[in-house]
């Protein structure tokens, strides 16, 4: 069975600084990977996505993830974040060959000016 | 214009009370999903339907029942609330498979007192 592991609940940052969110991922399969954005009081919005190809992928709003498949990693980026970039981040996996997604359990980024 | 959208936003109600939370997407896609979100924002897949047809049922209690009246609509039927039933609740949409962007509703944040 599939499951995502994000090792940081939480992660303050002052802004303008670079940002790194870590996602560990457990399966024996094949998977698809996504991060997804939540801003406060709002749904979840898709930031990227892995499917196949090329292991760094580029999203919106200045984020790239790297899918590393020896490590079992997603870990998502930012080279310099805004304080407008303060919401819950969760990274999500699902088995190429199933039918739903599993999602960590978070990860809270708090910008500082 | 609202991709997807559920009522009510918020929804206060006594333990024991039935209720109901609309959803509907305007994109045309064929899968729609409700996920719970714990206080914990731990996030967690509870139905999937694909053109009205159920394609996932989690372990989710059976006082729990979603319907789909059209693929543009998922409302979920909650009977004899319980206090563990307090989460938000959201309503997501994708084109078909998983492979394809969900897209999230903003979310009906229920309280059972």
């Amino acid at each position: 069975a599939q499951s995502v592991t994000q090792l940081d609940s939480q992660v303050p940052v002052f802004e303008e600084a670079p940002v790194e969110l870590r996602c560990n991922y457990s399966s024996s399969v094949s998977v698809y990977l996504f991060w997804y954005v939540q801003y406060p009081n709002q749904g979840l919005q898709l930031l990227l996505k892995y499917l196949s190809g090329s292991t760094l992928v580029k999203g919106i709003n200045g984020f790239e993830a790297e899918f590393n498949k020896s490590q079992t990693s997603f870990h998502l980026r930012k080279p310099s974040v805004h304080i407008s970039d303060t919401a819950e981040y969760f990274c999500a996996v699902s088995e190429a060959a199933g039918n739903k997604l599993t999602f960590g359990g978070g990860t809270r980024v708090l910008v500082k000016p | 214009d609202t991709a997807v959208s559920q009522t009510p936003k918020y929804l206060v109600t006594q333990m024991g009370n039935d209720k109901s939370i609309k959803c509907e997407q305007n994109l045309g896609h064929d899968t729609m999903y409700w996920y719970k979100q714990d206080s914990k924002k731990f996030l967690k897949i509870m139905f999937s339907y694909n053109n009205k047809e159920l394609i996932i049922n989690e372990t989710v209690p059976n006082r729990f029942s979603p319907k789909s009246p059209d693929k543009a609509h998922l409302n979920l039927h909650i009977n004899s609330l319980e206090l563990g039933d307090s989460a938000v609740y959201f309503c997501a949409s994708s084109q078909t498979g998983l492979t394809d962007t969900q897209y999230f509703g903003p979310g009906t944040r229920l309280t059972v007192l």
